[in-house]
């Protein structure tokens, strides 16, 4: 089945400072990328939305200072968080939507293992 | 837009009971539903989903939901939980080439 990988699962920084994130397709392309965070306890709220080769597409309060997102290729998307603070803190997990992979359905997102931000 | 509520935050139930996870959605035009489950720390497996076709719909684990349109709902069930079961269990609904929009969640505690 189709496979995305996220890298690293576990970060801890400084406050200040800036965390990538990695997102990628290992067996398959990935036109689209979302991008979801998720609170303790709470369901995932989609940050933005990232096409291959064009600019990503934040959601109303998501600042698109702070969440970088590129999607320069068809098997990775990035999610730099600039200048961290605590309340960055959270759980990112990235999804993603491909295509000419047998049995895919339409609609259907994989899901990254997530990547749990502490920013201290 | 389309918007889904998942009824029960947490549901406790014994070993070997059956299960229901409710979840009801609201759109004005036809979508596609998704079961996922997220273990701790971890991020989210597919269960089952339904695009089209018929209404009741299998997936793994035993897991099975039926999609019903008068009622807008689109229901999970297991016949017999395992301890394994344990996790949290989101309802999502959405259109092709879009995003998912994801229910608020339901923990699902299975007990000996």
């Amino acid at each position: 089945g189709a496979v995305v990988s996220q890298h690293p699962s576990w970060v801890i920084c400084k406050s200040g400072t800036s965390v990538k994130i990695e997102c990628r397709s290992l067996d398959f392309q990935a036109t689209t990328m979302f991008w979801y965070r998720q609170f303790p306890k709470q369901s995932l709220m989609l940050m933005a939305t990232s096409n291959e080769g064009s600019k990503a597409t934040y959601e109303q309060g998501v600042e698109k200072d702070k969440f970088l997102i590129n999607h320069a290729s068809l098997t990775l998307s990035t999610l730099t968080v600039t200048s961290a603070h605590p309340e960055d803190s959270s759980f990112y997990i990235c999804s993603a939507r491909g295509r000419g992979l047998a049995g895919v359905s339409t609609g259907e997102l994989f899901f990254g293992e997530g990547s749990r931000l502490t920013v201290l | 837009a389309q918007s889904v509520t998942q009824l029960d935050s947490q549901v406790p139930v014994f070993e070997e009971a059956p299960v229901e996870l409710r979840c009801n959605y609201s759109s004005s035009v036809s979508v596609y539903l998704f079961w996922y489950v997220q273990y701790p720390n971890q991020g989210l497996q597919l269960l089952l989903k339904y695009l089209s076709g018929s209404t009741l719909v299998k997936g793994i684990n035993g897991f099975e939901a039926e999609f019903n349109k008068s009622q807008t709902s689109f229901h999970l069930r297991k016949p017999s939980v395992h301890i394994s079961d344990t996790a949290e269990y989101f309802c999502a609904v959405g259109l092709s080439g879009y995003a998912l929009n994801f229910g608020k969640g339901t923990s699902l505690l299975v007990t000996p």
